[in-house]
């Protein structure tokens, strides 16, 4: 398998603009993290799917922020209106079954707002 | 909320040394914990697992334990080399979670 697949890898966008990141978790896989890298705050959860179904959003910071998984292989992370704050890298990650079982993680979107 | 904390925060041995990585946690209720590292700009890369119900898991010149009761795990690594630094983390994990500390920035000097 290629592992979890992230795009872009690079996003460089002006504030008040949206953008939408992209994962493809393993194949079969059935649990979808996205986490947010900061030097300030290190890695932080922003929200957690099983079985395509959001379980734990409590990370997300504001409404600025949604995330979808319309099916089994493919999940979006969308600001909009994005602002400097948000620059960070933005992982996603996929486990076989929930967090019982080992995490691997994606490459990153390193999001710059200017 | 799970408190994570990696000493120390940067490391830096000569190349051949054995070193070990500290990592201890607040909430002993985890239902495994899992090592990774990461090299500059890049994702992040599982070491090993070990379940809540383990003591300890190899894999190559890496070893971890893991005490779930006091809250502590090591990572192990035998014989160092410069293709070993990179940042190391650990991640306790709860029901929907992966808890992650800051990491200790190894770096193994030739």
């Amino acid at each position: 398998d290629a592992g979890v697949i992230q795009s872009p890898r690079h996003e460089v966008t002006e504030m008040g603009q949206e953008v939408t990141l992209r994962c493809k978790p393993i194949s079969g896989h059935n649990s979808l993290f996205w986490y947010r890298q900061t030097m300030m705050r290190g890695l932080e959860l922003l929200i957690y799917f099983n079985n395509n179904v959001p379980i734990d959003d409590s990370g997300m910071p504001e409404d600025r922020f949604s995330a979808k998984m319309p099916n089994a292989s493919f999940s979006t992370l969308k600001i909009q209106p994005s602002e400097p704050r948000d620059s960070a890298v933005y992982f996603c990650a996929s486990s076989l079954y929930q967090t019982n079982t080992e995490a691997f993680f994606g490459q990153g979107t390193r999001l710059t707002v200017v | 909320k799970q408190e994570v904390t990696q000493i120390p925060a940067a490391l830096s041995v000569p190349e051949g040394e054995n070193l070990v990585l500290n990592c201890s946690f607040t909430d002993s209720a985890i239902y495994n914990l899992q090592w990774f590292r990461q090299d500059p700009g890049k994702g992040l890369t599982s070491l090993l697992l070990i379940q809540s119900s383990q003591r300890e898991q190899t894999s190559g010149r890496l070893n971890a334990s893991l005490d779930k009761s006091s809250g502590r795990s090591t990572l192990y690594i035998a014989a160092s080399q410069p293709g070993d630094s990179a940042t190391y983390l650990c991640a306790p994990t709860g029901a929907n979670n992966l808890f992650f500390g800051t990491g200790t920035r190894l770096t193994v000097i030739p």
